[in-house]
């Protein structure tokens, strides 16, 4: 079965230092993996999303996340986290590219906290 | 810039009542979707749809109904609400061309 893991409930990191933001996936299939961020009060956004290529891929606001096939994971990375920083990040997986209606399954989402 | 728009942005309701949760897109998209956010468990998709008039079960359907009466409007019905239905439901648009979700800002709904 699909699955998408977060396994940090909660990451708490000083402003200014690196991030790290683990995600562990389970699919048969190529996956098509996102990070969603979710500020307060708000719906999620769009920080970057993998299809194919490059491992690395950029996002915005300079995250950046890798793609390993022989870890199953898509971790997410910040050379220097802001205050602004601080949020809810999901990570998803797409089970249905297309016209199969792109149906994602969430992580249950790690809060950052990005101390002054 | 991409638009969805949930309303009411609160509601609280009886148990056994009826809640309308309503969604429109500016966005000229195809797809919608209503996903609810429990803590523990991220977003779970409740029912989506690719054209107007035309309904399709997520991963948990059961206990709602999805209405798309025209490409802009998606309703989500709780026919009868149950305490286990108090989460945040959101409401999300994506385009045929693309893999991008745009979500609205959420409704939070309290059964009691």
């Amino acid at each position: 079965a699909q699955s998408v893991t977060q396994p940090d409930a909660r990451v708490t990191v000083s402003e200014g230092a690196s991030l790290q933001l683990r995600c562990k996936y389970s699919y048969s299939a190529t996956p098509y993996l996102f990070w969603y961020v979710q500020y307060p009060r708000q719906g999620l956004q769009l920080l970057l999303k993998y299809y194919s290529g490059d491992p690395v891929v950029q996002g915005v606001n300079s995250f950046e996340a890798e793609f390993s096939k022989s870890n199953s994971s898509f971790h997410l990375q910040k050379a220097s986290v802001h205050w602004s920083d601080s949020a809810v990040y999901f990570c998803a997986l797409s089970r249905g590219y297309g016209s199969s209606g792109n149906k994602l399954i969430f992580g249950i989402g790690t809060l950052l906290s990005v101390k002054p | 810039e991409a638009a969805v728009t949930q309303s009411p942005r609160s509601k609280v309701a009886v148990t056994g009542g009826k809640v309308t949760l309503s969604c429109h897109q500016t966005n000229n998209h195809d797809y919608m979707y209503w996903y609810r956010q429990d803590t523990g468990h991220g977003l779970r998709l409740i029912h989506y749809s690719y054209v107007a008039d035309s309904t399709e079960k997520g991963d948990i359907p059961d206990g709602y109904k999805a209405s798309r009466p025209s490409q802009e409007n998606f309703s989500l019905i709780l026919e009868l609400a149950s305490l286990s239905q108090t989460a945040v439901y959101f409401c999300a648009s994506r385009d045929n061309s693309a893999e991008t979700l745009y979500f609205g800002s959420g409704t939070r709904l309290t059964v009691l």
